[in-house]
Order: C-alpha cells, then structure tokens, then sequence
C-alpha cells in the first residue's frame, strides 16, 4: 500500500529561523515525490518534485530511499513561507497519495 | 497559464438533494481528478478521470459518481447529499504520460449540506 506520513499537524518557528518539514512514505517501488503548498485564500500549486532537484522559494527537499523520507528544509522562514504543505506520492501511476498535511507558521 | 475552474466558490445544500460540482479546465488535459480536503485528513481523492467517459474510483468514492463528457469538463455528483459530505472538494487537472507531472488546482467548492 502506498502512504505518506506527516508527523506534524502543526509547526511553528520565528522568522529567520531554520525549518523542517517532515514526510515518509511507504511504498515498495521507485516513487515520484512532491511537495504542494496552499498559502492563505490561494489555491493549491506544485512547490517542489525530487526529480528536478531545484530550489523553489529557498525551499530544498531530498529523496533518502534509504529512511523513506523526503523532508521539506528552508534554513531561513520568512513570513511569507507561512501556509499549509502537503507531501505527496506517486507510486507507478498518475495519482497522487497525498499526506495530511502540516500547517507552518512563521512568527515575526 | 494554466487554469482550472469550478462552478461554485460556495454551495449550500439540504439533505437528500442532489448536487453537481463543475470543473473544466482550459490546458488540454487528459487527466481530471476530484478530491475531498478536510482539515486533519489532507487530500483524499474520490475520482480519476483519465480520457472522455473514462474514470476510475479513488479511495472514498462511495456517495459519489463523476461524469466526463467532454474532455475539458469533470462533473462530480451527490446524488443524495449527506451531512458528512460537507467538505472542501478541489479538482485538479494534468497531462498524461508521465508519473511526475504536476497536478494544477481548481480554487476549490466548500459545500454546506444541512
């Protein structure tokens, strides 16, 4: 079965500090990860994929097959970063397997 | 610019109606899909729709059904609304062919069903 985990419904940091989101998923195939993010009133969009292996917003993430992880890193939150992310899994299909979600919140 | 669309921002409906969500998006896309956002379950999908009059059941798909007549154009159906079904319903569209392409979001229809 395919599941993503995201341990922290909700996370708090102030701003110019560093930030982790966490993700793990469960599958036993080569799997496509992303992270999406839903920012206040907007819609939900594509931050990231490990496949591009780029920096989106100073956001990174890496795929670690090995701890089945791939967690959401910024080393400075700024304000703006404060919003809902999801994790999400494509395990040989077209369908994403979305996580629960962690709420970020940036303080001044 | 991609641009997904639906029909209501906000919808309220009583018991037992039945209820259309509409999406269309304007990208030529093969894949639709319609899912259910509730706070502290994420994203759950109920339909997938791959080509015209093609769909395919996601994990909560009971209570619902889907059309896709046109390939612009993802019907999701109530056809007896229930109190549980109150929720946040986004669709999302995507090309075809590849397992990393990015789904494009709808603003998203928050159905009140009394």
């Amino acid at each position: 079965a395919q599941r993503v985990t995201q341990p922290e419904k909700l996370l708090s940091v102030f701003k110019g500090a560093p930030v982790e989101l966490k993700c793990n998923y469960s599958y036993s195939g080569s799997p496509e990860l992303f992270w999406y993010v839903q920012y206040s009133r907007q819609r939900l969009q594509l931050l990231l994929r490990h496949i591009s292996r780029e920096s989106i917003k100073g956001f990174t993430a890496d795929l670690n097959k090995g701890e089945t992880s791939f967690h959401l890193k910024k080393p400075f939150a700024q304000e703006e970063d404060s919003a809902m992310y999801y994790c999400a899994l494509s395990g040989g299909s077209e369908k994403l397997v979305f996580g629960k979600g962690t709420k970020l919140t940036v303080n001044p | 610019d991609v641009k997904v669309t639906q029909s209501s921002r906000y919808l309220v409906k009583r018991t037992g109606e039945k209820v259309f969500l509409e999406c269309v998006q304007d990208m030529d896309h093969e894949n639709m899909f319609w899912y259910r956002q509730d706070p502290g379950l994420g994203l759950r999908l109920i339909y997938f729709s791959y080509d015209v009059k093609m769909k395919e059941k996601g994990d909560i798909p009971e209570g619902y059904s889907v059309s896709r007549e046109k390939k612009e154009r993802f019907s999701l159906i109530l056809e007896s609304a229930s109190t549980n079904q109150t929720s946040m319903y986004l669709c999302a569209s995507s090309l075809q062919g590849f397992f990393d392409n990015e789904q494009f979001f709808g603003p998203g229809t928050r159905l009140t069903v009394l």
